[in-house]
């Protein structure tokens, strides 16, 4: 079964540089959700897309931005980069409505993630 | 707001032993509740969710979770570990809308042989 697609998988940057971190959600999920996960720490929800509309907003730096494109893919900005940004960063997709075989809450299927490192 | 602590950041077990992790939940309304399993530079991987259907949830791997509103716990067994359970997991709760996580802070657990 075809699940969360991100990339890349590691990205090695420098402090004050961009990065920009790519999510494909599985076939017919229409909602993405993004989480950061420190070194040794729970994931935190940064920001969530339903129909190329935010739908929640966490944690997540002003540096930071997102969004979801018409093709539901998504992705995550990252600017000005600190040493502190060196994390985890996961995304989830989940269905929004009936007609996909599960109980509400619908299930969140998560990436492999990307791990970024700042030097 | 919602929140769930995990008690005990690393449990160890024997192999065949039963597997106990412990998840109470902070919620001022029935919350959604979710136990998670990460291995090593793997993403998250659902082990079973609770919506209020039954207090006592099977999930996969032989795990289960029962719902004890008067404790406010959603703990995690499995009667017999095995080797290959040996991960983090994450206890997770949800207010429903939007259906953003907010995790425990994860409990490690090894399993010896």
């Amino acid at each position: 079964a075809a699940g969360v697609i991100q990339s890349p998988r590691h990205l090695i940057k420098e402090k004050r540089e961009t990065a920009t971190l790519k999510c494909y959600p599985i076939p017919r999920h229409d909602t993405v959700y993004w989480y950061q996960q420190g070194p040794g720490q729970d994931p935190q929800f940064l920001i969530s897309f339903y129909e190329k509309m935010q739908s929640d907003k966490g944690s997540i730096p002003d540096r930071f931005s997102a969004q979801q494109f018409s093709d539901y893919h998504s992705e995550l900005n990252m600017s000005s980069l600190e040493l502190g940004d060196s994390a985890l960063y996961f995304c989830a997709s989940s269905p929004s409505g009936p007609g996909h075989r599960q109980t509400y809450p619908y299930e969140q299927y998560f990436g492999p993630g990307t791990r970024l490192t700042v030097t | 707001a919602q929140s769930v602590t995990q008690l005990g950041s690393h449990v160890s077990v024997s192999e065949g032993a039963l597997v106990l992790l412990r998840c109470n939940y902070s919620s001022s309304v029935p919350p959604y509740l979710f136990w998670y399993v990460q291995y090593p530079n793997q993403g998250l991987q659902l082990l079973l969710k609770y919506t209020s259907a039954a207090t006592l949830v099977k999930g996969i791997n032989g795990f289960e979770a029962e719902f004890k509103k008067s404790e406010t716990s959603f703990h995690l067994t499995k009667p017999s570990a095995h080797m290959s359970d040996a991960a983090e997991y994450f206890c997770a709760v949800s207010p429903g809308y939007g259906n953003k996580l907010v995790f425990g802070a994860g409990t490690i657990l090894r399993v010896k042989s």
